[in-house]
């Protein structure tokens, strides 16, 4: 079965510092990989998705991330964070068949400092 | 358009009490899901339906049933609630195909149960 590790619970980084979130997934066949972001008391939102081609990707909000099969990582960036960016960050992998169902990985909270 | 709506947003219930979670979505998306949420385990599926009339299982769906009558609304039930219920209940909507992996969620709904 298909499982997705961010090793890091917290991460508090000072507005315009960069910004790497670490996501490692295990897979069997190539994985289709995500990102999702959950602002305070609100529901998921896609950032960006991986499914072939191309390993690094652009998403929304000004975020990228880099897939790097030999290391089974799938980590986000940012160059420049924003105090808007606190959340919590999200990475999943998605099962191949039926449902398209997900697998989500415990999570990241960012916290950004002025 | 609306997008995912969930009713209620907060509920406190008893042990033993039952209760509904209603879940609609305007996009006419074919795929619906339930996740849970609890603190250090990220979102974990219930249980999802790929099409009006169908329900299957997901990770954690012990306790809880779900009905999808009709394509724009899924409703989950807890027929006799225990305290380890107590969570933060997310619905997500996709279309179907390939696309489906980007899902729709909800505000949440924030479950309490004494």
């Amino acid at each position: 079965a298909q499982s997705v590790t961010q090793p890091d619970i917290h991460i508090t980084v000072s507005e315009g510092a960069s910004l790497e979130l670490r996501c490692n997934y295990s897979y069997g066949a190539t994985p289709y990989l995500f990102w999702y972001v959950q602002s305070p008391g609100q529901g998921l939102q896609l950032l960006l998705k991986y499914f072939s081609g191309d390993t690094l990707v652009q998403g929304i909000k000004g975020f990228e991330a880099e897939f790097k099969r030999s290391q089974s990582s799938f980590n986000l960036r940012k160059p420049s964070v924003h105090w808007s960016d606190a959340a919590e960050y999200f990475c999943a992998v998605g099962e191949t068949g039926t449902a398209s169902k997900l697998t989500f990985g415990t999570g990241t909270r960012l916290q950004v400092t002025l | 358009n609306a997008g995912v709506t969930q009713t209620p947003k907060f509920r406190v219930l008893k042990t033993g009490q039952s209760m509904t979670l209603l879940c609609a979505q305007d996009m006419n998306h074919e795929y619906m899901y339930w996740y849970r949420q609890d603190p250090g385990m990220g979102l974990r599926l219930i249980h999802y339906s790929v099409g009006e009339g169908t329900t299957a299982k997901g990770e954690v769906p012990d306790g809880y049933n779900v009905s999808r009558l009709k394509k724009q609304n899924f409703l989950l039930g807890l027929e006799s609630a225990a305290p380890s219920q107590t969570s933060v209940y997310f619905c997500a909507s996709s279309e179907a195909g390939f696309s489906s992996y980007e899902q729709y969620f909800g505000p949440g709904t924030r479950l309490t149960v004494t």
